[in-house]
């Protein structure tokens, strides 16, 4: 199957700094790549669906200004976490659709391995 | 927008016997329904999914059905194991943008 990595599978940092998580899909090309948040023993929110060369959709009470999404290229998107606070902690997942499937398998969506984000 | 809801949230079987988990949707228009299987600190794994034009698929002992008019679709594990054992969620391809939405998930716990 398709493969998405993320990076870095961790990071601690300290309140105020903005992070930087990276979402790629390794052998296909994806135009939509959405991010999602996770808090422990709860399901995964959508956050936003990142579409390649234009702006992102953000869902609601997600704020666009502190959670800052770019997709300049079809096996990239990055998420960066503006003025970080313990709070933001959490599980960060990316996932991916791979437009070049077709048949039974076009919907299926590939998953990063997710971001452990601590902060301080 | 659409609202998956999952049932149950914790689900504790001994091994060898069968485990269902059941969602709801609330939008007619959606599509796709996987199911996926996390475990501690890891990614979702797409286990089974099936589209609206089918009712049943079958993956040896994972099986799905799906109700179209009742807007309800079920996960069945047989013959289960404790390395079953994990978060399982349920989730719809909206209509907007290629979206899924999640149910809340269920906790199974397999006990040998």
């Amino acid at each position: 199957g398709a493969v998405v990595s993320q990076h870095p599978s961790w990071v601690i940092c300290k309140s105020g700094t903005s992070v930087k998580i990276e979402c790629r899909s390794l052998d296909f090309q994806a135009t939509t790549m959405f991010w999602y948040r996770q808090f422990p023993k709860q399901s995964l929110m959508l956050m936003a669906t990142s579409n390649e060369g234009s702006k992102a959709t953000y869902e609601q009470g997600v704020e666009k200004d502190k959670f800052l999404i770019n997709h300049a290229s079809l096996t990239l998107s990055t998420l960066t976490v503006t003025s970080a606070h313990p709070e933001d902690s959490s599980f960060y997942i990316c996932s991916a659709r791979d437009i070049g499937l077709a048949g039974p398998s076009y919907n299926e969506q590939f998953f990063g391995p997710g971001t452990r984000l601590t902060v301080l | 927008g659409e609202n998956v809801e999952q049932h149950p949230s914790t689900l504790s079987v001994q091994e060898g016997d069968s485990a269902v988990i059941k969602c709801t949707y609330s939008d007619s228009a959606s599509n796709y329904f996987p199911w996926y299987k996390q475990e501690l600190g890891k990614r979702p794994q797409l286990i089974i999914d099936i589209r609206s034009n089918v009712g049943e698929k079958k993956d040896q002992r994972i099986a799905v059905t799906l109700n179209k008019t009742a807007k309800h679709f079920s996960l069945h594990i047989t013959e289960t194991q404790p390395e079953d054992s994990a978060v399982y969620f349920c989730a719809a391809r909206g209509s907007t943008l290629g979206r899924l939405y999640f149910g809340r998930g269920t906790q199974l716990t397999v006990w040998p």
